[in-house]
């Protein structure tokens, strides 16, 4: 069974450019999910997908970040404009199911690695 | 803003020792709880998840929780040098759909 695949694995741009990092979740898994993570932390959630619908984006920062996921597979997160602050692994993960407390495992791809000058 | 705590380390045993990592959470509403492990410069990986008030055994991985006092740990017994990485545990709740929260992970060190 394919992973969780991403791409780029590593970009490097300059502050107030703009980045888009691709995901495509295992086959068949509903439920997508976006995680910053900071050098030295755990991941943060930024955005949750059930299906081609938003569940949860409490924690994106809207004035520069977007995220979208249509057709319910692929999604793109992008960034616009970019600050020092978002250097950073940009995790996709995805599960089968997105309720309940007891539900599957997160499956996560090999991260996105961003560094901004 | 429900949380997640861990030991912020780097823990350090000698092989064949047990490693303890722990775990505190703040949200009473977070049902289950998932270790997960992370290699330098890869993805998180899932080691354990339990929901039961009590341990829950897996190979020399045994999760325990305690839901009364939001604790939440992992021991690891015989410990070995491929077992040295951040471990980060994380928690859902029912109501929170599907997603986890993590803690900003422990870092094992387990010496030769």
């Amino acid at each position: 069974e394919a992973g969780v695949a991403q791409s780029p694995r590593y970009k490097i741009i300059e502050k107030r450019q703009s980045v888009a990092f691709w995901c495509n979740p295992i086959s068949g898994h509903a439920t997508l999910y976006w995680y910053q993570q900071i050098l030295g932390q755990g991941p943060k959630l930024l955005i949750q997908f059930q299906n081609n619908g938003v569940v949860d984006d409490s924690q994106l920062p809207k004035d520069r970040f977007s995220a979208e996921r249509l057709k319910g597979v692929d999604s793109t997160l992008k960034i616009q404009p970019a600050k020092l602050e978002d250097s950073a692994v940009y995790l996709c993960a995805s599960s089968l199911e997105g309720g309940g407390a007891n539900t599957g495992e997160l499956f996560f791809g090999e991260g996105s690695r961003l560094t901004v000058l | 803003q429900k949380e997640v705590e861990q030991n912020s380390g780097p823990l350090s045993v000698p092989e064949g020792a047990i490693a303890s990592l722990n775990c505190t959470y703040s949200d009473r509403g977070s049902q289950s709880f998932f270790w997960y492990r992370q290699y330098s410069g890869k993805s998180p990986e899932l080691i354990m998840f339990i929901y039961s008030n009590g341990d829950k055994e897996d190979g020399r991985f045994t999760a325990q929780l305690n839901k009364a006092s939001q604790y939440v740990s992992l021991l690891i017994r015989d410990s070995q040098p491929s077992d040295s990485a951040t471990y980060l545990c994380a928690g859902r709740g029912d109501n929170q759909g599907g997603k986890l929260i993590f803690g900003q992970g422990t870092e094992l060190s387990v010496k030769p």
